[in-house]
């Protein structure tokens, strides 16, 4: 399958500062990526979408100047939690759409994850 | 509030076949995926059904009913490597930019 890279794999900051998180899709091109949080035992929230060139569209309740987006490249895109707090303290995940064709599925493939944790 | 149905939890013995079913809204449907996650890890993908009909890959196989909005997953001879939550995804729409929707995940317990 295909292999999306995700860095860093975990973090712990201080309250206040700001974090950056990459996602990166290693053997295809993607387009369109995503960003999920997940809290234990809970499903993943999906926080936004990522389009290569444009805006990043952000889902209900997310604040997009908190969580910065930018898909700089193809294979690309970065998460910024900006000021970050305790609450902010997740598993952050990311995947790449491979759109399919060539006999392979329209599906997502996620990134291992980037746990943070806000003192 | 969540637009897939999936059971909470699963216990099951090695060896035998457990079967998460998964119901949805039809609102945006675009295919139901499945995708399996231990602990502390990501999501990885198990299967993908955009038509009726069953996908087998291995030991787990994936069934879909568009008319009755239902798929299911079905895991056989089971191992304890097994457990790990299994989450269904509706996606979305081409318009969406495939967007998928996560249902709230089943905890599959597989006990010696």
């Amino acid at each position: 399958g295909a292999v999306v890279s995700q860095h860093p794999s975990w973090v712990i900051c201080k309250s206040g500062t700001s974090v950056k998180i990459e996602c990166r899709s290693l053997d295809f091109q993607a387009t369109t990526m995503f960003w999920y949080r997940q809290f234990p035992k809970q499903s993943l929230m999906l926080m936004a979408t990522s389009n290569e060139g444009s805006k990043a569209t952000y889902e209900q309740g997310v604040e997009k100047d908190k969580f910065l987006i930018n898909h700089a490249s193809l294979t690309l895109s970065t998460l910024t939690v900006t000021s970050a707090h305790p609450e902010d303290s997740s598993f952050y995940i990311c995947s790449a759409r491979d759109p399919g064709g060539g006999g392979r599925t329209d599906t997502q493939y996620f990134g291992p994850g980037t746990r943070l944790t806000v003192l | 509030g969540q637009s897939l149905e999936q059971p909470s939890e699963v216990t099951a013995v090695e060896g035998a076949i457990v079967q998460i079913n998964c119901t949805y809204q039809t609102s945006g449907f675009y295919g139901l995926s499945w995708y399996q996650q231990h602990d502390g890890g990501a999501p990885t993908f198990l299967s993908y059904n955009a038509l009726d009909g069953l996908e087998e890959t291995g030991r787990f196989s994936s069934f879909l009913s568009r008319s009755d909005s239902y798929g299911y997953l079905l895991l056989q001879e089971l191992q304890m490597k097994d457990s790990a939550s299994y989450f269904c995804a509706k996606g979305g729409t081409t318009d969406s930019w495939g967007k998928f929707q996560f249902g709230a995940g089943t905890q599959v317990v597989v006990t010696p």
